[in-house]
């Protein structure tokens, strides 16, 4: 079966750096996503990986390596406003969509 | 605000009841899905419309019944619901289905109880 592993929470400091995990077995791989979401709002898109390494888009980062299945999503300069879920989501051999159960993150001052 | 509006934001109903969730999106997309959100799972993909045509039913019962009338609008009609079925609704929308780098854009959904 196809399987995303995230933790279920995290809890990290305000201005501090939180790294996020993400393990999936899936048939094929055609990308990586990883999404925001705010209790009671719609999911945000965050990033996109398809190719080993890191991507760097201001305080949030993510990376991706395919040989051993893993990606983390890296968070820089925490803010209280960074308090969510961030949901990992991997586009299989047929380009569905995998999602992980996602991972609470909340920021404590 | 992210493109895409669901109606209403919440709805209580009871398990005879019929309702409809509403969808549209404002993005010019060409595909829209529904999936279902409950607390510590996994998001899982309910129905997939590409260029109005429905391509992915994923062992859905048949109490949930999608309607497309055009590619900026998605309904999703709600009959003989039971108490396993209260979750968040969310529709999303992106350029075509299974496009290799586009991302799917989100509603707030729709925060269903059954009663």
């Amino acid at each position: 079966g196809q399987n995303i592993d995230q933790p279920t929470e995290m809890t990290a400091t305000e201005g501090a750096i939180v790294q996020i995990n993400c393990t999936y077995q899936t048939s094929g791989f055609n990308g990586l996503f990883w999404y925001q979401q705010h209790a009671g709002e719609a999911p945000t898109f965050l990033s996109y990986n398809v190719l080993d390494g890191l991507e760097e888009k201001g305080r949030f980062s993510s990376f991706l390596s395919r040989s051993k299945g893993y990606s983390y999503l890296l968070l820089k300069e925490l803010q209280m406003k960074d308090s969510a879920s961030y949901l990992c989501a991997v586009r299989d051999q047929h380009y569905q969509l995998i999602w992980g159960a996602g991972t609470k993150l909340i920021i404590k001052p | 605000e992210t493109g895409v509006t669901q109606t209403p934001r919440h709805l209580v109903m009871g398990m005879t009841n019929k309702k409809s969730l509403k969808c549209e999106q404002h993005l010019g997309h060409n595909a829209m899905y529904w999936y279902k959100q409950s607390a510590k799972k996994p998001l899982e993909l309910m129905f997939v419309y590409n260029f109005k045509e429905q391509t992915e039913n994923n062992s859905v019962p048949s109490r949930f019944s999608p309607e497309c009338p055009n590619s900026s609008h998605l309904f999703l009609h709600l009959h003989t619901l039971q108490p396993e079925d209260s979750a968040l609704y969310l529709c999303a929308s992106s350029q075509e289905a299974g496009g290799p780098t586009q991302p799917q854009h989100f509603g707030d959904g729709t925060r269903l109880s059954i009663l």
